[in-house]
């Protein structure tokens, strides 16, 4: 089956770093993204991964390792607005995109 | 940036109602646009599958008689929750992605908040 992993919930401190997890395992792969969706609100597109490597864009980096089905998002100096889940998906050899569960992140001051 | 309009936002209706839902990319063609269902505290569900002009592919458990999904143009797709019961009470989201550019990220419409007294 397809499947894709994140840790359920994480907590980190406000102005520090925190990075998310993601595995998977999917039939082919066509790239990586990685979205922000705070309590009540759709999801809003962060980034995007297709080659192996980090991509930054701001506060917020995002890496992919295609031969080890991994890629993590890296958050730094945390602000309170960053308390979100953060939904890591992966688009298949169909073009289908395929959910991870989603990772809470609790921002504390 | 692409931009995904969902219309309405919030909806409140006695059950038995039918309650339709509009999807509109506002700046780009959508070939293939998807639903999504989302209870409180729950995962992102996809529903379907919206294909522009031919049926909707529906994820499995998913009622196509009661879930009715229709992708007349290449901006437009409704859901339309029919006889709707307070179970059917959730947050309702579509996507949308730019016609040939598959690899490409899903933009998200704003969300439909619908609940079924």
């Amino acid at each position: 089956g397809q499947n894709i992993d994140q840790p359920t919930e994480m907590t980190a401190t406000e102005g520090a770093i925190v990075q998310i997890n993601c595995t998977y395992q999917t039939s082919g792969f066509n790239g990586l993204f990685w979205y922000q969706q705070h309590a009540g609100e759709a999801p809003t597109f962060l980034s995007y991964n297709v080659l192996d490597g980090l991509e930054e864009k701001g506060r917020f980096s995002s890496f992919l390792s295609r031969s080890k089905g991994y890629s993590y998002l890296l958050l730094k100096e945390l602000q309170m607005k960053d308390s979100a889940s953060y939904l890591c998906a992966v688009t298949n050899s169909n073009y289908q995109l395929i959910w991870g569960a989603g990772t809470k992140l609790i921002i504390k001051p | 940036g692409a931009v995904v309009s969902q219309h309405p936002s919030w909806v409140i209706c006695k059950s038995g109602t039918s309650v339709k839902i509009e999807c509109r990319s506002l700046d780009f063609q959508a070939t293939t646009m998807f639903w999504y269902r989302q209870f409180p505290k729950q995962s992102l569900m996809l529903m379907a599958t919206s294909n522009e002009g031919s049926k909707a592919t529906y994820e499995q458990g998913v009622e196509k008689d009661k879930f009715l999904i229709n992708h007349a143009s290449l901006t437009l797709s409704t859901l339309t929750v029919t006889s709707a019961h307070p179970e059917d009470s959730s947050f309702y989201i579509c996507s949308a992605r730019d016609t040939g550019f598959e690899a490409q990220p899903q933009h998200f419409g704003d969300g439909t908040r619908l609940s079924i007294l």
